[in-house]
C-alpha cells in the first residue's frame, strides 16, 4: 500500500529566507504525481505545486520549486524568499498515474514565518 | 465561478441529530471525494466516486451516507451525530484517469460542530 510521510510536525523561518519542507512517500508503482498543497488559516485547500513521476526535471512555480528524487522516493518543497502569506500547513500527497480514485496525503508540516 | 462548493460551511448541531452536507463541482470532473479533518489536521478520505458510483469507502460508520444524483453533485448524510463526528469535512473533485486535470480541487470545508 502507497503511503506519504511528512517527518516534520512544525516549521520555521525567518522571513525572506529559504525552508525546505520534506516528504517521502513509498509505492511499488512507476507512474504517479505528487503533489504539495497548501491550507492556510483559512482553511482553504490550495495546490502550490505538481510533478508527474516520469518527469526528471523538478518543477517550480515562482518561488515555491521541489527537489524530486524518485529512486529515494523523496519529494521536498522549497520555498524562497517566504513571506508572511506563506505561513499554513502544507501537505504533501501522492496519486496514482492510472486511478483518481484515491490520493494519499501526508500528516502536513505547520510553517510559520518569524517577521 | 466558484469550481466546487460545499453548503453549510458551519454547521453546529446536538448528539443523536441527523444532517446533511451538500457539494456541487461545476468543473466536469468525473471522480468526487469526501474527506474528514480532524482537530490534528489529518485528511481522511471517507469516500470516493466516478461517476456516480461508490469507488472507495474507507471503513467509515454506516451511520455516514453518501449519495451522488449526479456526477456533479455529491452529498453527505451523517445519522445519529456523535461527538467524535466533530471536524472539518472537504469535499473535492478530480478529472479522472489518465492524466486529465489529475489534481484534486477542494471546497471550501463545512466545520461541523456536535454539542
Amino acid at each position: 500500500a502507497q503511503t506519504v510521510t511528512q517527518s516534520q510536525p512544525e516549521m520555521s523561518v525567518q522571513e525572506a529566507e529559504t525552508v525546505t519542507l520534506s516528504c517521502t512517500y513509498d509505492t511499488s508503482e512507476s507512474d504517479y504525481y505528487l503533489f504539495w498543497y497548501k491550507q492556510p488559516p483559512s482553511r482553504q485547500m490550495i495546490l502550490v505545486i505538481r510533478q508527474e513521476a516520469y518527469k526528471q526535471q523538478n518543477a517550480t512555480e515562482n518561488r515555491f520549486s521541489v527537489n524530486f528524487q524518485k529512486a529515494a522516493k523523496s519529494f521536498s518543497l522549497k520555498i524562497s524568499d517566504s513571506q508572511l502569506g506563506d505561513a499554513a500547513m502544507y501537505f504533501c500527497a501522492y496519486r496514482m498515474y492510472s486511478s483518481a480514485s484515491k490520493i494519499i496525503f501526508g500528516s502536513g508540516t505547520r510553517l510559520s514565518i518569524r517577521p | 465561478d466558484t469550481a466546487v462548493s460545499q453548503t453549510p460551511k458551519y454547521l453546529v448541531t446536538q448528539m443523536g441529530n441527523d444532517k446533511s452536507i451538500k457539494c456541487e463541482q461545476n468543473l466536469g470532473h468525473d471522480t468526487m471525494y469526501w474527506y474528514k479533518q480532524d482537530s490534528k489536521k489529518f485528511l481522511k478520505i471517507m469516500f470516493s466516486y466516478n461517476n456516480k458510483e461508490l469507488i472507495i469507502n474507507e471503513t467509515v460508520p454506516n451511520r455516514f451516507s453518501p449519495k451522488s444524483p449526479d456526477k456533479a453533485h455529491l452529498n453527505l448524510h451523517i445519522n445519529s451525530l456523535e461527538l467524535g463526528d466533530s471536524a472539518v469535512y472537504f469535499c473535492a473533485s478530480t478529472g479522472g484517469g489518465r492524466g486529465v486535470s489529475y489534481e484534486q480541487y477542494f471546497g471550501p470545508g463545512t466545520r461541523l460542530t456536535v454539542t
